[in-house]
């Protein structure tokens, strides 16, 4: 159990163009997912912080208007890469947990590459 | 405060060996110490917990030995393999999964 699905898992894209990752608890529900961005060799950094039906809590110098979070209802949240231009080149993971537990369960993350 | 230091940052362990890797944190309002392991171009996957009530915990080779007075943990992996070779990271939370913090990460090479 415990599953969290991420999709896509590789995309390439453009520069000034959007793009959307959705994460998905598949066998749980979810009141709350984060959001994280990994640079190579590096350890994972929080963006923010999603609970369904309210606005997303952002890390200090995360941009909210590049990246736009929406968790819509207790099993899909989802990160839009607004206008994305070549540093925002990164591999992004979600991660879930249950309500009122732990542990955080992640996706698999999704490779973004902007030209 | 709410830092979670790790070491080392890496790790070569012939087959059949103990890899050790440490954990120390600062901030006692911690509750949750999970160790997770990623693989290249995967997400982090939970491998073993730990909460404070407890000194040590066993699951298979991997073993958590958790010490409150001192706030470190680290984790054990007894008879290491070529396929644990990966970037293990500790972590810790409050209750709730709230304020969830990584280590750096450690990269460990089981050699065959």
């Amino acid at each position: 159990g415990a599953v969290v699905s991420q999709h896509p898992s590789w995309v390439i894209c453009k520069s000034g163009t959007s793009v959307k990752i959705e994460c998905r608890s598949l066998d749980f529900q979810a009141t709350t997912m984060f959001w994280y961005r990994q640079f190579p060799k590096q350890s994972l950094m929080l963006m923010a912080t999603s609970n369904e039906g309210s606005k997303a809590t952002y890390e200090q110098g995360v941009e909210k208007d590049k990246f736009l979070i929406n968790h819509a209802s207790l099993t899909l949240s989802t990160l839009t890469v607004t206008s994305a231009h070549p540093e925002d080149s990164s591999f992004y993971i979600c991660s879930a947990i249950r309500q009122g537990n732990q542990p955080q369960h992640f996706g698999d993350g999704t490779r973004l590459s902007i030209l | 405060q709410q830092q979670v230091k790790q070491s080392p940052q890496s790790l070569i362990v012939q087959k059949g060996g103990i890899s050790i890797i440490n954990c120390a944190y600062e901030n006692t309002a911690f509750d949750y110490f999970p160790w997770y392991q990623q693989f290249p171009g995967k997400g982090p996957a939970l491998l073993i917990a730990i909460r404070p009530d407890v000194s040590e915990k066993k699951e298979g080779r991997f073993t958590i030995s958790f010490n409150k007075s001192a706030k470190q943990f680290s984790l054990h992996i007894m008879d290491s393999q070529p396929g644990d070779s990966a970037t293990y990271f500790c972590a810790a939370s409050m209750r709730g999964g709230q304020n969830f913090v990584f280590g750096p990460g450690t990269r460990l090479s089981v050699l065959p």
